[in-house]
């Protein structure tokens, strides 16, 4: 079993759709947990960083961790054509380096 | 405005033919790391800098190395590539490990 699971997609969505993107997990140590959108042929770029359970929202991004079921979420909310990417979960325990998911790969639809 | 900066962004190589990518960043960060990335897969760490200290993950092959003149720059060669090494190379930085950590665009590798 990976450490850090994504359903790699693609997830093809309408504009204005509401998206949840997810993660599983299976180290129990981790804590925090980060959300990265990553354009076609370019770097990562952070969304969204949480730190032990619960929700945290930032404009049309939510995100939300569950640690007792080793899961976590990212929502997007009236999806944009712009939205189209790949989405990387990240987390790492205290004094451990960040683990990647695969990512999903996202297409908003006009 | 750019905080992680990768040159080039594209790079050719022959199969064999050393290759050095560079990194460099504005943030004054205290760590640098080198990812790879195959297509559809998870960055995969290489290796990172904390200020001047090396830390090589397990599984990273000898044939890629890494240097941090000063805070700003960071290398990477590839001594000796093989086509299995064809992919985006990122480069990341953070404050402190602990931290979150920013992005480069990336180098994407060509062997032939």
């Amino acid at each position: 079993q990976k450490e850090v699971e994504q359903d790699p997609g693609p997830l093809s969505v309408p504009e204005g759709a509401i998206v949840s993107l997810n993660c599983t997990y299976s180290n129990s140590a981790f804590q925090y947990f980060m959300w990265y959108r990553q354009y076609s042929r370019k770097g990562p770029e952070l969304l969204m960083y949480t730190y032990s359970s619960g929700n945290k929202e930032d404009g049309r991004f939510t995100a939300q961790v569950d640690k007792s079921s080793k899961y976590i979420s990212l929502f997007i909310r009236d999806s944009q054509p712009s939205d189209s990417a790949t989405y990387l979960c990240a987390m790492r325990g205290y004094g451990q380096n960040f683990v990647f998911g695969p990512g999903t790969r996202l297409s908003v639809l006009p | 405005d750019a905080m992680v900066i990768q040159n080039p962004r594209y790079q050719v190589t022959q199969f064999g033919k050393p290759v050095t990518l560079s990194c460099s960043q504005t943030l004054n960060h205290n760590v640098m790391y080198w990812y790879q990335q195959k297509s559809s897969q998870a960055p995969k760490l290489l290796f990172h800098y904390y200020d001047k200290d090396f830390n090589n993950e397990a599984d990273t092959p000898d044939n890629f190395q890494s240097r941090r003149p000063n805070t700003s720059f960071c290398f990477l060669d590839i001594r000796s590539p093989g086509l299995g090494d064809a992919a985006m190379y990122l480069c990341a930085t953070s404050r402190d490990p602990a931290d979150t950590q920013y992005f480069g665009p990336g180098t994407r590798l060509t062997v032939l």
